[in-house]
């Protein structure tokens, strides 16, 4: 079974500055991929960024980076310079190399403020 | 041009019917999905298709009927909606099945059933 884990139901940044969004899993898989998605209000998924499991290198998508550290199976999201529009529930999901049923994480909620 | 869409956006209907939802995909994809999210934002897969074929059938009631006409569509048939069922119903594609492969959201319907 996989689970994917958020411990922070809400956060909040001022805009311009970082932040950390934290994800833990859980899986028995020996490839699988990580993902981050945005919901704004809007209520569309948007993907944010993805990160395959058996690459050290971590993700960059512009201000979206990770921190893939899989011994400890942490999968954290940083958004740098944080605008407005980032305010969104962000949820972390995991998909394994055979399974790939997509779990989502229960969420976090980050208000960006001006 | 919308890649995976969604009909109706809103859906608001008594307890006891049976109403349709109706997603199609414009990128070529051979794998679709339905995910309820419910009133806490908690988002879990109820069934996939492959080329028109059922891949995966979470234990989601019988009243829950996906149909794949092909593999541009997959509609949701729920007969005698309760109260329970009032959620957000996203649809989505992927390229394939494999773990690898990123998942494309629909804009969602809200289901209200009253």
């Amino acid at each position: 079974a996989q689970t994917v884990t958020q411990s922070q139901p809400e956060m909040s940044v001022q805009e311009a500055e970082t932040v950390t969004l934290s994800c833990t899993y859980d899986t028995s898989e020996s490839n699988y991929y990580l993902f981050w998605y945005k919901q704004p209000p809007s209520r569309q998924m948007i993907l944010v960024i993805r990160q395959e499991a058996y690459k050290q290198q971590n993700a960059t998508e512009n201000r979206f980076s990770v921190n893939f550290q899989k011994a400890a199976k942490s999968f954290s999201l940083k958004i740098s310079d944080s605008q407005l529009g980032d305010t969104a529930m962000y949820f972390c999901a995991l998909s394994g190399g055979s399974n790939y049923k997509l779990t989502f994480g229960k969420g976090t909620l980050l208000t960006v403020n001006p | 041009d919308t890649a995976v869409s969604q009909t109706p956006k809103y859906l608001v209907t008594q307890m006891g019917n049976d109403k349709s939802i109706k997603c199609e995909q414009n990128l070529g994809h051979d794998t679709m999905y339905w995910y309820k999210q419910d009133s806490k934002k908690f988002l879990k897969i109820m069934f996939s298709y492959n080329n028109k074929e059922l891949i995966i059938n979470e234990t989601v009631p019988n009243r829950f009927s996906p149909k794949s006409p092909d593999k541009a569509h997959l509609n949701l048939h729920i007969n005698s909606l309760e109260l329970g069922d009032s959620a957000v119903y996203f649809c989505a594609s992927s390229r394939g099945t494999g773990g690898q492969e990123t998942q494309y959201f629909g804009p969602g319907t809200r289901l209200l059933v009253l």
